[in-house]
């Protein structure tokens, strides 16, 4: 069955770090990909999608690239902030949209000042 | 704009009680989810509805029932709750094949004793 991997947390950066958190996927077909973040006591928010090869998702100044060769997914942000503190999950969509989205386990990332 | 509203946001239960967490959208989504967070799970799907009138079967849906009341209500049954059921769970809505993300409420914590 369909499948996403990420890093295991937690992450701790300092402010003004670069960030990578890695993703891989396994699946049948093309899927769509997302970065999902929650913020603490709240539920998910998109952070960004792909929904094709070579396509670059971007917000917030966190971005990912489609990776089909290496079915992956990777999440960067070249300079954290504190409130970028949060839990960070990737998700696919098999059939193409958001229907039945699989996650991975998520990342913790805590960023001090 | 409410977009997903879940009720309660917190309860504690005996073993062997029963309750329904209902979920509401406003955003004219067709697709609605019920999901379980869990540490190290990640969001696992426990049903879903792509349209009104139909239900089906997520990843882990043993000991749950799920109502569409409607197009905007989808309720989550726990008829004779277990300390297995402890959670977090995440009501989430979307467009089922409109390849666009689903959108999710700010939870409902869920301690059974």
């Amino acid at each position: 069955g369909d499948s996403v991997t990420q890093m295991e947390g937690p992450v701790t950066l300092s402010e003004e770090a670069f960030l990578t958190i890695n993703c891989t996927y396994t699946a049948t077909g093309y899927p769509s990909l997302f970065w999902y973040v929650q913020y603490p006591g709240e539920g998910l928010q998109l952070l960004l999608k792909a929904t094709k090869a070579d396509d670059k998702g971007s917000n917030k100044g966190f971005e990912a690239t489609y990776r089909k060769e290496t079915t992956s997914f990777h999440l960067e942000k070249g300079s954290v902030q504190v409130s970028d503190s949060a839990v960070y999950f990737c998700a696919l969509s098999s059939q193409g949209g958001s229907e039945k989205l699989v996650f991975g386990k998520g990342t913790k990332l805590t960023v001090n000042p | 704009n409410a977009g997903v509203t879940q009720t309660p946001k917190f309860q504690v239960l005996k073993t062997g009680q029963s309750m329904t967490l209902q979920c509401a959208q406003d955003m004219n989504h067709n697709s609605m989810y019920w999901y379980r967070q869990d540490p190290g799970m990640g969001l696992r799907l426990i049903y879903y509805s792509a349209s009104e009138g139909t239900t089906d079967k997520g990843e882990v849906p043993n000991g749950y029932n799920v109502s569409r009341l409607n197009k905007r209500e989808f309720s989550l049954r726990l008829e004779s709750a277990a300390p297995s059921q402890t959670s977090v769970y995440f009501c989430a809505s979307g467009r089922w094949g409109y390849n666009q993300p689903q959108h999710f409420g700010d939870g409902t914590r869920l301690s059974i004793l």
